[in-house]
């Protein structure tokens, strides 16, 4: 069965130190792969997507990034957080394209800036 | 431009009630739009309760049906008698066939009472 883990479960982070959020799909070789934002009473948003390795398209810019240094994990950092950094973080994977196939969330990260 | 919305939450039925919760779509971008509902149970992850990828088609689902209609732009989600264990942040997402991006609405929190 594939697994989803998301790390860290929570964080609390002062406005301009680093982030770093993982995540990893265990049990399904080379998954599409996507990050999601949502701030407190906001909308779920895509951040970035990767088809393979090495590869991440950024769909919306928030001064964050992401990398795919394996097939199944997913990194979004940033070197200075911002108070709009505040919300919670979704991974996801999918087989197909996500505008059509069924995408399998991880539990989440929350983070919190001060 | 492309957008997804919602029925504003929170949404408070009794157990039995019927339901619906509305949602529209704006596909000015997306050549073949794709639908789906996904929902977020308390204490769980965020799941798909269905999709719909044919205009004109019903997906159904744990009670739950949504028809994809494109004269009026809808994908309305409905069910005839509500449980408890209903009660769920449900969200509406709209997405491209063969394509990566996913548009979601705010989200729906329904409370079910017993």
């Amino acid at each position: 069965a594939q697994t989803i883990h998301q790390w860290p479960v929570a964080e609390i982070k002062a406005v301009g130190s680093p982030l770093s959020l993982g995540c990893t799909i265990k049990g399904k070789s080379s998954p599409n792969l996507y990050w999601y934002w949502q701030a407190t009473g906001g909308t779920l948003q895509q951040l970035f997507y990767s088809i393979t390795v090495g590869q991440v398209e950024s769909v919306v810019q928030l001064n964050l990034s992401a990398s795919r240094p394996k097939d199944d994990q997913f990194i979004l950092s940033t070197e200075k957080l911002l108070l709009s950094h505040s919300g919670f973080y979704l991974c996801a994977w999918s087989l197909g394209g996500a505008g059509q196939d069924t995408q399998y969330f991880g539990p989440g990260t929350r983070l919190l800036v001060l | 431009g492309d957008s997804v919305t919602q029925t504003e939450g929170p949404v408070t039925v009794s157990e039995s009630e019927s339901l619906i919760i509305n949602c529209t779509y704006s596909a000015t971008s997306i050549a073949y739009p794709n639908l789906f509902w996904y929902v977020r149970y308390p204490g769980e992850g965020l799941q798909l309760l269905l999709k719909v990828i044919t205009a004109g088609q019903k997906g159904s689902s744990r009670g739950f049906e949504a028809t994809y209609n494109k004269e009026t732009t809808s994908f309305h989600l409905q069910k005839a008698s509500v449980q408890e264990s209903d009660s769920a942040v449900y969200y509406c997402a709209l997405g491209d066939t063969n394509a990566y991006k996913v548009i979601f609405g705010k989200g729906t929190h329904l409370h079910v009472l017993p």
